[in-house]
């Protein structure tokens, strides 16, 4: 069974330093995985995608990922945090091996940017 | 395009009562689910279905009940509502599962149970 672990339930960095959300996974095959943003009282919006075409994924507002298979790892940098990224953030994976059709989310890493 | 579309926004139940959580979709996708945001847990999946007519569990079907009638409307039906139900929900649609199966999510709804 697939699964996602995000170390750090919270984070903290000050403004215009460089962002690192952690996540690994565990599938028993390269699996597709997804960042998404929550910002308060809101529904989730996707930053960025792997879907084995390219390691290093850059997406939306300045976010990339790079995914590690040695390591089983699926990072998210930010060269220079901004107020506006201060949200929560969740890795989440889709197995090929159930036909994609099940998507599971990491725990979420809450996100603080101190001006 | 609205998007996904969630009502109600809140809602309060007391043990025990029914009622029917609406999510729609007006960008004709095929994958459609459920989850349920507990703090400290992430989103845990419901139920998922992909394509009308066809529904299936997720990691915490008890107590819901799905049907997929139409390719726009993914109703969430509680039947006896209990404490342990207190959640934020969220439906989520997508163009397919797969490569292209980035979701887009609704507004959500809070929902409390006494």
């Amino acid at each position: 069974a697939q699964s996602v672990t995000q170390l750090g339930s919270h984070v903290s960095v000050s403004e215009g330093a460089l962002v690192l959300l952690r996540c690994n996974y565990s599938s028993s095959v390269p699996p597709y995985l997804f960042w998404y943003v929550q910002y308060p009282n809101q529904g989730l919006q996707l930053l960025l995608k792997y879907t084995s075409a390219a390691t290093l994924v850059k997406g939306i507002n300045g976010f990339e990922a790079e995914f590690k298979k040695s390591e089983t790892s699926f990072h998210l940098t930010k060269p220079s945090a901004h107020m506006s990224d201060a949200a929560e953030y969740f890795c989440a994976v889709s197995d090929p091996s159930g036909g994609y059709q099940k998507v599971t989310f990491g725990t979420g890493t809450k996100l603080q940017v101190i001006p | 395009n609205a998007g996904v579309t969630q009502t109600p926004k809140f809602q309060v139940l007391k043990t025990g009562q029914s009622m029917t959580l609406q999510c729609a979709q007006d960008m004709n996708h095929e994958y459609m689910s459920w989850y349920r945001q507990d703090p400290g847990m992430g989103l845990r999946l419901i139920h998922y279905s992909v394509g009308a007519g066809i529904t299936d569990q997720g990691e915490v079907p008890n107590g819901y009940n799905v049907s997929r009638s139409t390719t726009e409307d993914f109703p969430l039906r509680l039947l006896s509502a209990a404490p342990s139900q207190t959640s934020v929900y969220f439906c989520a649609s997508s163009l397919s599962a797969g490569p292209r199966g980035e979701q887009y999510f609704g507004p959500g709804t809070r929902l409390t149970v006494t």
